[in-house]
């Protein structure tokens, strides 16, 4: 499954909301019900964080600002509020088979 | 906490073996909940599935990298291993591992794909 992120690059001022799209080659929906499409954040020098599972679920921790959504093989997040600490490169990833990292997109604040 | 921790030769040579170890404190690995994955970074590129492996040995590699990857779990000493044959200077890279977890809720359960990281450990192939 190839997963594509839109925009690889994304400048936002801080306040303003900021959207990511991710779409997969195939559904990520499997027999279960389930839709298997999750998100995470890497800032630089560290190892990714996770922020989002199925979709729309978030991780302990992650705050309420970042909300994912979508079905089949269309999925977005969004960030209601850009802070300065959410500058990072963001990755969707599918593990309907196997598992497939989208490009990434990279997150900047004006 | 659960904290998981790269270790590795930094300096490998074209054709050479890899061999990388993930030490796991805080939780068994022998957690038949758990998932253990390997992923890489090249420098400035994005994220790369290697593969995982499972409580009970079975494991499935990244079709892009075949029969190159060998996972293992060593349950005496709590780590999971990676091995990557023939390498190329396309293997440079920053290995991470991470941990799947499943989240049992009501009546349901759902899959917390990579919710532990490794700090990563950098990895050069070169003569």
């Amino acid at each position: 499954i190839v997963m594509t992120q839109t925009p690889l690059s994304l400048s936002v001022t801080p306040g303003q909301p900021a959207s990511i799209s991710c779409k997969s080659s195939q559904s990520l929906l499997y027999s279960d019900g389930k839709t298997y499409l999750y998100w995470y954040v890497q800032k630089s020098g560290y190892p990714p964080q996770p922020l989002i599972y199925e979709v729309s679920n978030r991780y302990s921790g992650v705050p309420d600002r970042f909300r994912g959504s979508g079905s089949g093989t269309d999925f977005t997040l969004k960030i209601s509020r850009v802070e300065a600490e959410d500058v990072g490169t963001y990755y969707c990833m599918q593990t309907r088979q196997l598992r497939t990292f989208g490009p990434g997109t990279k997150v900047d604040v004006k | 906490q659960v904290q998981l921790q790269e270790s590795g030769p930094g300096l490998v040579k074209p054709s050479e073996t890899l061999s990388l170890t993930c030490s796991v404190s805080g939780d068994s690995i022998s957690n038949d909940d758990y998932v253990w994955s390997w992923i890489r970074q090249p420098p400035g590129k994005g994220l790369e599935w290697i593969g995982y492996i499972v409580d009970n040995g079975n494991s499935r590699n990244n079709p892009s990298l075949g029969s190159r990857v060998i996972l293992s779990l060593d349950k005496a000493n709590n780590q999971v291993s990676l091995e990557l044959t023939s390498l190329t200077a396309a293997d440079t890279a920053v290995y991470y591992c991470a941990r799947d977890s499943l989240y049992y809720h009501g009546d349901t359960v759902s899959l917390l794909a990579f919710d532990i990281w490794g700090q990563g450990t950098m990895v050069t192939v070169s003569s």
